[in-house]
Parts: structure tokens; C-alpha cells; sequence
């Protein structure tokens, strides 16, 4: 089955303390993104990358931190999270950038 | 910096009735893609309908349509014959390389 997996679904953790939300697809696409989901924003891109070892920043990167080792994998670091940064993030994929996005099932982060 | 605005934070629409959703959003580019996610309950992001600006005519998607202008820089969403299973949030989102840009979203209840 075509999926994009984010781990863990739910987080629970204290100011300071280094994270990484994983995110692995097997639909082999180049393109992978991060979002956070606030209310009233709407969903915000963190970080994108269009292939191995190629990542830039969104609209929202400071705090965070991605790498792109393999072309499935697509994990988001926080190395020193704080409470703003609590939140809803989903990753997804896509062949190519302008195309619909698969997204994964979310992963509510939240920050004490 | 692009910016995407849906200015109706909530709508509701009887079951079998027709209910559009607005979406405007604000860009220099003359090439790019426009997008509406449908988020359930259950968080998932689901794609509802894709645009190509290049493109005039209006994409259909079953029940689903919209209404593209252009010059207007306006993408509406049109649901038709209102089901209860499409009560959720509704995400107009707008891509021009590989940036997505993500509206607030608009809630909409379906009412038996």
C-alpha cells in the first residue's frame, strides 16, 4: 500500500530536550515536505527537499532542522524544542513539487 | 510572499444542497498550481482538486468543481449534492516552484 509513515503519532515532552518525528515513504517520489498545522494558520512548510541530499527552507524553519540521506526517509529534528514549536506536523511526498501531495497521518508534538 | 486567504472560517450547507467555498490568493507568478485539501476528523489530508493556472478551464473532480479566475487571482470550490461525509475542514493551497503556501481553512458542517 502506498504510504507516507510519520513516528511517533503522539509526543509528549519537556523544553530543551532533542526530538526527531521520522517520516518514510515507499512511492520512491522526489519530493518531500514538512508542515505544521496551528489553528487559524492553516498548514505552514518547514523545510522541503527535492532529492537526496538536497533540502531548503519553508516559510517557518527556524528551530528545525531535516536531513535527506535516502530518498524514502525525511526526518525532522528538533534539537532544542521549546513551547511555541507544539503543534501538529504532517510530512508528504510527491513525484515532483507541483504535483498532489500524499500526507502522512500526523504527529501531535507537544512542548512543556 | 505569497499569501492565500479564505475568508469564511466556518460555512454549513443542508445535505443534498450546493455550497461554495471561497479562496483568493495574492502572487506575481503567472505559472503555478493550485490545490484543495479536505482534512476529516481524523486529521488525514485528502486531495479534493488540482488547477494548472495555465490551464483555463475549470478542473471537475465528481461532485467537485471550481471556479478559476485568473486576473481575479480567485479559486472557489463548489461541492455538489452535499453529502454528510464531506463535513471537514477545507484547504485552499497555492504552489509555485517548490513552496506550497497553505490557506486558514474553512470549517464546513453538513446538516441532515
Amino acid at each position: 500500500e502506498a504510504q507516507v509513515t510519520q513516528n511517533p503519532r503522539y509526543l509528549i515532552t519537556v523544553t530543551g530536550k532533542k526530538l526527531t518525528v521520522t517520516c518514510s515513504q515507499n512511492m520512491n517520489h522526489e519530493y518531500m515536505s514538512w508542515y505544521r498545522q496551528d489553528p487559524g494558520l492553516g498548514l505552514r512548510q518547514i523545510y522541503y527537499s527535492m532529492n537526496v541530499e538536497v533540502t531548503d527552507k519553508g516559510d517557518v524553519p527556524e528551530g528545525y532542522k531535516v536531513s535527506r540521506k535516502e530518498k524514502r526517509n525525511f526526518p525532522l529534528i528538533l534539537e532544542s524544542p521549546s513551547p511555541n514549536q507544539t503543534s501538529l506536523y504532517f510530512c508528504a511526498s510527491s513525484f515532483q513539487y507541483n504535483q498532489p501531495q500524499h500526507f502522512g497521518d500526523g504527529t501531535r508534538l507537544s512542548i512543556l | 510572499a505569497q499569501t492565500v486567504t479564505q475568508s469564511q472560517p466556518e460555512m454549513s450547507v443542508q445535505e443534498a444542497e450546493t455550497v461554495t467555498l471561497s479562496c483568493t490568493y495574492d502572487t506575481s507568478e503567472s505559472d503555478y498550481y493550485l490545490f484543495w485539501y479536505k482534512q476529516p476528523p481524523s486529521r488525514q489530508m485528502i486531495l479534493v482538486i488540482r488547477q494548472e493556472a495555465y490551464k483555463q478551464q475549470n478542473a471537475t473532480e465528481n461532485r467537485f468543481s471550481v471556479n478559476f479566475q485568473k486576473a481575479a487571482k480567485s479559486f472557489s470550490l463548489k461541492i455538489s449534492d452535499s453529502q454528510l461525509g464531506d463535513a471537514a475542514m477545507y484547504f485552499c493551497a497555492y504552489n509555485y516552484g517548490q513552496n506550497f503556501v497553505f490557506g486558514p481553512g474553512t470549517r464546513l458542517s453538513v446538516l441532515p
